[in-house]
């Protein structure tokens, strides 16, 4: 059965700082993976995904991810951090091949000081 | 174009009664696919509906069922609610349902048992 696994559960960082955010998933074959964010009150919004090629990912508001199959990862990654980024992050993984059902971890909260 | 909506965006509820939450996806859109938020589970996949059919189903007990009408439109109800329900009910939308889609999610339905 695939599982992701988010280690952090809350991540706190200055605003103009870098961001990664962990990753790791168990899958037996090649995974489909996705990073989404929630902001409060909102539903999810993808910010980028993989499937296959090249293992770095850009996505939208300036994030990235890179699959690593070595370490089982995708980490989320954004360079220079904004107080609108304040929200909840959502790693998935779904099974190649066939519909969209995935498996969500846990989340990660992103809180961004001044 | 407009977003995948959700109705209502609150509802409270007391133990042993049934609710119904609508779902609009995007216009064109003919997968839609129901998920339960919780801070205890996170996020769990319900089922998924295409061309009026259920066609995927997560691991929820029968008491969770759902119907999709001609025009693409969902209705997920519960029955006999338990405290244990209480969660955001998110409900997200694709062309066509497959993994490759992007899904497009909804604010959710914030659904309380008293």
């Amino acid at each position: 059965a695939q599982s992701v696994t988010q280690p952090d559960i809350h991540i706190t960082v200055s605003e103009g700082a870098s961001l990664e955010l962990r990753c790791n998933y168990s899958y037996g074959a090649t995974p489909y993976l996705f990073w989404y964010v929630q902001s409060p009150g909102q539903g999810l919004q993808l910010l980028l995904k993989y499937f296959s090629g090249d293992t770095l990912v850009q996505g939208i508001k300036g994030f990235e991810a890179e699959f690593k199959r070595s370490q089982s990862s995708f980490n989320l990654r954004k360079p220079s951090v904004h107080w609108s980024d304040a929200a909840e992050y959502f790693c998935a993984v779904g099974a190649a091949g066939g519909s969209y059902i995935p498996t969500f971890g846990r989340g990660t909260s992103l809180i961004v000081h001044p | 174009k407009a977003g995948v909506t959700q109705t209502p965006r609150y509802l409270i509820k007391t133990r042993g009664q049934q609710v119904t939450l609508s779902c609009s996806p995007i216009s064109g859109h003919r997968s839609v696919s129901w998920y339960q938020q919780t801070p205890g589970q996170g996020l769990q996949f319900l089922f998924e509906y295409f061309s009026e059919t259920q066609r995927n189903k997560g691991n929820f007990p029968g008491r969770f069922s759902g119907r999709q009408f001609s025009n693409s439109r969902s209705e997920m109800n519960v029955s006999t609610l338990e405290l244990g329900d209480s969660a955001l009910y998110l409900c997200a939308s694709s062309l066509m349902g497959q993994i490759t889609d992007t899904q497009y999610f909804g604010p959710g339905t914030r659904l309380t048992v008293l």
